[in-house]
């Protein structure tokens, strides 16, 4: 079955610090991945997306992800954490199903 | 270009009432998705529409139902509202079909509170 999974519910880091974000799929068909990110009362925001391009796919805000297909991993990263990175962030992946699955989310806290 | 927009931000229903929310997609935007986000089970896909017919379904029962407009404006619509549809709905535009591929735009949602 086809399957994201989002390793971690919550993350908390200083800011300035790095920021990961992991997400595992499942490896069915060559998958289109992405990462949304979830402001509070607001809707979802696309930061980047992986379409079988680059594998270093990089995004909005300083975010980046790298796809590895031999850990069938999308994890995303930043280099130095800003308080207005404080939301929820959903990995989801696209198949040929014609539907998106989106992973559990992760809340990101960012600690001054 | 105006993003998507949900109207009403926010509802309260009462159990057995029903219930109509609308969504208007990105200009030129031809499909258009529906999700509903609670605490417990997180987002799940309700239905996505495209040149106003559905072609995707997700599993929720048959007491929610949507529709598309030639001008590919959508609405959903919950009848015999139960406490457990108390949930923020989420619409989101693709300018294609092919939604795996390409990436959709989410509007600020609608939060219904069944009471």
């Amino acid at each position: 079955a086809q399957s994201v999974t989002q390793l971690d519910s919550h993350v908390s880091v200083s800011e300035g610090t790095p920021v990961l974000l992991r997400c595992n799929y499942s490896s069915s068909y060559s998958p289109s991945l992405f990462w949304y990110v979830q402001h509070p009362n607001k809707g979802l925001q696309l930061l980047l997306k992986y379409t079988s391009a680059a594998t270093l796919v990089k995004g909005i805000n300083g975010f980046e992800a790298e796809f590895k297909k031999s850990e069938t991993s999308f994890h995303l990263t930043k280099p130095s954490a800003h308080m207005s990175d404080a939301a929820e962030y959903f990995c989801v992946v696209g198949y040929n199903t014609d539907k998106l699955i989106f992973g559990t989310g992760t809340r990101l806290q960012v600690f001054p | 270009k105006a993003g998507v927009t949900q109207t009403p931000r926010y509802l309260i229903k009462t159990r057995g009432q029903q219930v109509t929310l609308s969504c208007s997609p990105i200009s030129g935007h031809r499909s258009v998705s529906w999700y509903q986000q609670t605490p417990g089970q997180g987002l799940q896909f309700l239905f996505e529409y495209f040149s106003e017919t559905q072609r995707n379904k997700g599993n929720f029962p048959g007491r929610f139902s949507g529709r598309q407009f030639s001008n590919s404006r959508s609405e959903m619509n919950v009848s015999t509202l139960e406490l457990g549809d108390s949930a923020l709905y989420l619409c989101a535009s693709s300018l294609l079909a092919e939604m795996p591929l390409y990436e959709q735009y989410f509007g600020p949602g609608t939060r219904l509170t069944v009471t």
